[in-house]
């Protein structure tokens, strides 16, 4: 069946360290995302991507970098740089163009906790 | 700026109906969306809506006015599953998606 993968679930990561949390896809979508989701707030987008080897800042880049080298893959590098990493994760992709093209489909989602 | 209401928890008892009600203020429209999410999970697509009216899905509708920044989501004959979160985001002038802080439904026996 066609998904989206997100791993770890769960990390756990010292202060000071860089983390990188995976996403793959097989549902053959140009666009992919990350966001991060804390509670009582909005999901709130880090970084998108419409196609291979391009990408665009969301409204919290800082502290985050990302790589789109395959269109299945949109990995999210966690940074020292960013001050408050603790939350949860989630990878989603779409398809581009049309009324159907902002429909996502998300990944399960990765919880990162900084000790 | 551009902003997204919707109640922080509501609840109501299994075989009942409830309204979700998401108020929204952008900078254009292009859809508004409703989403489920189950606690620690991946939020799953349940409605979109474009053109003002109601959209019928099994026992969930989403109703729209453009005129009135307004939707909600109805759920009817409600199940124990049906505990969740809804989330209601709207696509604005250059597709970007704008989140409300979403809805955690508690049912009840």
């Amino acid at each position: 069946d066609g998904g989206i993968t997100q791993s770890p679930k769960y990390l756990f990561r010292k202060e000071g360290q860089n983390v990188t949390l995976s996403c793959e896809q097989n549902l053959n979508h140009d666009a992919m995302y990350w966001y991060r989701q804390d509670p009582g707030q909005g999901l709130r987008l880090i970084y998108y991507s419409q196609i291979v080897n391009d990408f665009q800042k969301g409204d919290i880049a800082e502290g985050y970098s990302v790589s789109r080298e395959k269109k299945e893959s949109f990995p999210l590098t966690v940074t020292s740089a960013q001050k408050n990493p603790t939350a949860f994760y989630l990878c989603a992709s779409s398809g581009t163009g049309g009324t159907g093209a902002n429909v996502l489909t998300f990944g399960a989602g990765s919880r990162l906790t900084v000790l | 700026g551009q902003n997204i209401d919707q109640p922080t928890e509501m609840t109501a008892t299994e075989g009942a109906i409830v309204q979700i009600n998401c108020t929204y203020q952008t900078s254009g429209f292009n859809g508004l969306f409703w989403y489920q999410q189950h606690a620690g999970e991946a939020p799953t697509f349940l409605s979109y809506n474009v053109l003002d009216g109601l959209e019928e899905k099994g026992r969930f509708s989403s109703f729209l006015s453009r005129s009135k920044g307004y939707s909600y989501l109805l759920l009817k004959e409600l199940q124990m599953k049906d505990s969740a979160s809804y989330l209601c985001a709207v696509s604005d002038s250059n597709y970007q998606l704008i989140w409300g802080a979403g809805t955690k439904l508690i049912i009840k026996p």
